[in-house]
């Protein structure tokens, strides 16, 4: 069966510095959607893409926060500096087409910032 | 812009047991309702959707829920569950006019033999 792969799992960085995490959909998924999920909580959206290009980043902080998916297939979420409030876990999902389609979940990257 | 709320963040129960989740949501127009199960270390997998039709649905690993638009609630049901079934559970919810999964803070299922 066909999965979303994210890399790395794990990442310790400290504050100031950049990290930046993988995501490969399951091919022929058009959308592409990063959250962040804090301990405790629900995943939260972060970025949306349809195909390579954004339709909803309005949850992203875009000062230290960017995302891209140039070829309309694999995507790269980048901190840059990371701060200590941005330890939490970041999920990569997709789905084929539109809303109601099913989201398929990656593992995660598990970040915490020293 | 639709929201959710699960009213139970913990829920221990004993092998073989039922459990049932509760979820309820707010919003003002037609919603599509989801619930999904997150193991240790690992990503969410769909366990079933509402999006039209009957308000019973039946989802994986015997799960099943009922969307009652009256009471704006979706709760969640399994009637015996397995040691294999403790996880984080989360209701999530979106609409015609949001499209965006907005997803409840999760409820921990222990279950103990």
């Amino acid at each position: 069966e066909a999965e979303v792969a994210q890399s790395p799992r794990y990442k310790i960085t400290e504050k100031s510095q950049a990290v930046a995490f993988w995501c490969d959909p399951i091919s022929g998924h058009a959308t592409l959607y990063w959250y962040r999920q804090i301990l405790g909580q629900g995943p939260e959206l972060l970025v949306q893409f349809q195909d390579e290009s954004v339709v909803d980043d309005s949850q992203l902080p875009k000062d230290r926060f960017s995302a891209e998916r140039l070829k309309g297939v694999d995507s790269t979420l980048k901190i840059q500096p990371a701060e200590l409030g941005d330890s939490a876990m970041y999920l990569c999902a997709s789905s084929l087409y539109s809303y109601t389609d099913t989201q398929y979940f990656g593992p995660g990257t598990r970040l915490t910032v020293l | 812009a639709q929201s959710v709320t699960q009213l139970d963040s913990q829920v221990p129960v004993f092998e073989e047991a039922p459990v049932e989740l509760r979820c309820n949501y707010s919003s003002s127009v037609s919603v599509y309702l989801f619930w999904y199960v997150q193991y240790p270390n690992q990503g969410l997998q769909l366990l079933l959707k509402y999006l039209s039709g009957s308000t019973l649905v039946k989802g994986i690993n015997g799960f099943e829920a009922e969307f009652n638009k009256s009471q704006t609630s979706f709760h969640l049901r399994k009637p015996s569950v397995h040691i294999s079934d403790t996880a984080e559970y989360f209701c999530a919810v979106s609409s015609s006019n949001d499209y965006k999964l907005s997803f409840g803070a999760g409820t921990t299922v222990t279950v103990r033999a």
